[in-house]
C-alpha cells in the first residue's frame, strides 16, 4: 500500500540553525501538506502546496519556513533559523486533490525536530 | 477564529463495548469531516471520512454527521483494547482551496479488556 515517508526521524538542532525536513508523497497525489503537533497539543497546518507553489498558508508559517518540490519525489520543508518553540512533531501528509472527499490526507510517521 | 471541539476525555469503555466519540465545529462553510485515530507518539492515521449528512459505515466504524447541528461523530462498535488511541476530528471548509485541515484536540479512548 503506498505511503508517505519522511526523513529524518528525529533531528535535534541548535536554535538559529538550519533545517531542512523531507518528505516523499504518495505518488499519484497533487497536494501536499505540512503539519505541526507540539507535544501535548493539536495538529496545526502549517502549508499547503499544489503545482510547484503554495496554495495555502498559517500565520505560523512566517519568514523563517519555506517549501519546496526540488523533484519529481521530494518534498521539503526548510526552517531557517529554528527557535526553541519550533520544537514539535512535523507531519508531511499529500491528497489526491483538496476538495471535498478527494481531500483525504495521508499522514507520514513525522520528524521530530528538537531545538536547543 | 474556526473551531473545532472534542472533549479531551479519557472516555474509557469495556472492551466489547459501543465508543462514542463527539466533535463540534464553528465553520458552517465546512463541507468535509474526517476521523483519525493516534497512537501515542505516532502520526494520525485516517480512519474515514464523511461530507453528506446522515450515517456512513465502514466495518465496525459509523460516521454520523449533522450539518444543521454542526455536530460530526464516530462509533466504534464491539470496541477492542487495540482501539485505545486518540481520536482525531477534522475539518475542511470551502473557504479552504488549498485543502487545509483543521483539528480538534482529540478525544483519548481507552478501551478495558
Amino acid at each position: 500500500e503506498p505511503e508517505v515517508t519522511q526523513t529524518p526521524s528525529h533531528q535535534v538542532t541548535q536554535m538559529g540553525q538550519e533545517v531542512i525536513l523531507r518528505c516523499v508523497p504518495i505518488s499519484n497525489h497533487l497536494y501536499f501538506y505540512w503539519y505541526r503537533q507540539i507535544l501535548g497539543q493539536k495538529v496545526e497546518f502549517l502549508v499547503s502546496f499544489y503545482n510547484n507553489e503554495i496554495s495555502e498558508k498559517s500565520e505560523i508559517f512566517d519568514d523563517q519556513f519555506s517549501v519546496e518540490r526540488p523533484d519529481g519525489s521530494n518534498f521539503t520543508l526548510k526552517i531557517r533559523s529554528t527557535k526553541l518553540e519550533d520544537s514539535a512533531m512535523y507531519f508531511c501528509a499529500s491528497s489526491l486533490l483538496a476538495g471535498g472527499p478527494y481531500n483525504e490526507q495521508f499522514f507520514g510517521p513525522g520528524t521530530r525536530l528538537t531545538v536547543l | 477564529q474556526k473551531e473545532v471541539e472534542q472533549n479531551s476525555g479519557p472516555l474509557s469503555v469495556p472492551e466489547g463495548a459501543i465508543a462514542s466519540l463527539n466533535c463540534t465545529y464553528s465553520d458552517r462553510g465546512s463541507q468535509s469531516f474526517f476521523w483519525y485515530r493516534q497512537y501515542s507518539g505516532k502520526s494520525p492515521e485516517l480512519i474515514m471520512f464523511i461530507y453528506s449528512n446522515g450515517d456512513k459505515e465502514d466495518g465496525r466504524f459509523t460516521a454520523q454527521l449533522n450539518k444543521a447541528s454542526q455536530y460530526v461523530s464516530l462509533l466504534i462498535r464491539d470496541s477492542q483494547p487495540s482501539d485505545s488511541a486518540t481520536y482525531l476530528c477534522a475539518v475542511s471548509s470551502i473557504y479552504n482551496q488549498g485543502g487545509k485541515l483543521i483539528f480538534g484536540q482529540g478525544t483519548e479512548l481507552s478501551v478495558k479488556p
